[in-house]
């Protein structure tokens, strides 16, 4: 059990545009789900947390406008990248957690954005 | 403040020697330690966890983490390391209330034939 899934797993896109990853709980109700970035040869840093039905918390330094979180469902978050730049080029992963707590620590397989 | 430390960037070993990677984390309630491995371009793989109870914990691929409190460390052990375990390594701290992580810079292991 506790399997999440992100897609897509990779993607380029033109400066300027808008990119939508996907992250999905398969097997449990995800009432909060993490967003991280990774920079190449870096650790991963909390970009947001999202609690179902809620607005999205980011940590210090995000931008909440350019990184546009949904968690509309118990299985379901989005993380929208608003008008793309290069320097937003990096690896994004999400990883999701039910009411009780359970199964925060289980991360999708993550996706790399280039913005060209 | 929360913060964890993974002093070597980068280890060397022979296929078939022993590993430790080295992790000493800060936090300001009662911990949760974790390992996890990630390889190029790929997410991450849970390698094992602690949260309370016995201190050495046995993970998955014949890896073993030990929680030492005295220490604030909880570093990963392997006897015999296999060249497919060459990969990036994080150790991360987390704790009740919150499921978010905090993670180390990482540990690059290559593994040499």
């Amino acid at each position: 059990g506790a399997v999440v899934s992100q897609h897509p797993s990779w993607v380029i896109c033109k400066s300027g545009t808008s990119v939508k990853i996907e992250c999905r709980s398969l097997d449990f109700q995800a009432t909060t789900m993490f967003w991280y970035r990774q920079f190449p040869k870096q650790s991963l840093m909390l970009m947001a947390t999202s609690n179902e039905g809620s607005k999205a918390t980011y940590e210090q330094g995000v931008e909440k406008d350019k990184f546009l979180i949904n968690h509309a469902s118990l299985t379901l978050s989005t993380l929208t990248v608003t008008s793309a730049h290069p320097e937003d080029s990096s690896f994004y992963i999400c990883s999701a957690s039910d009411r009780g707590g359970s199964y925060g620590y289980t991360f999708g397989s993550g996706t790399r954005l280039t913005v060209v | 403040a929360q913060s964890v430390t993974q002093p070597d960037i980068h280890i060397t070993v022979s296929e078939g020697a022993s590993l430790e990677l080295r992790c000493n984390y800060s936090y300001g309630a009662t911990p949760y330690l974790f390992w996890y491995v990630q390889s190029p371009g790929q997410g991450l793989q849970l390698l094992l966890k602690y949260f309370s109870g016995d201190t050495l914990v046995q993970g998955i691929k014949g890896f073993e983490a030990e929680f030492k409190r005295s220490q604030s460390s909880f570093n990963l052990r392997k006897p015999s390391v296999h060249w497919s375990d060459a990969a990036e390594y994080f150790c991360a701290v987390g704790g009740t209330g919150a499921n978010n992580l905090f993670f180390g810079t990482g540990t690059r292991l290559t593994v040499i034939p």
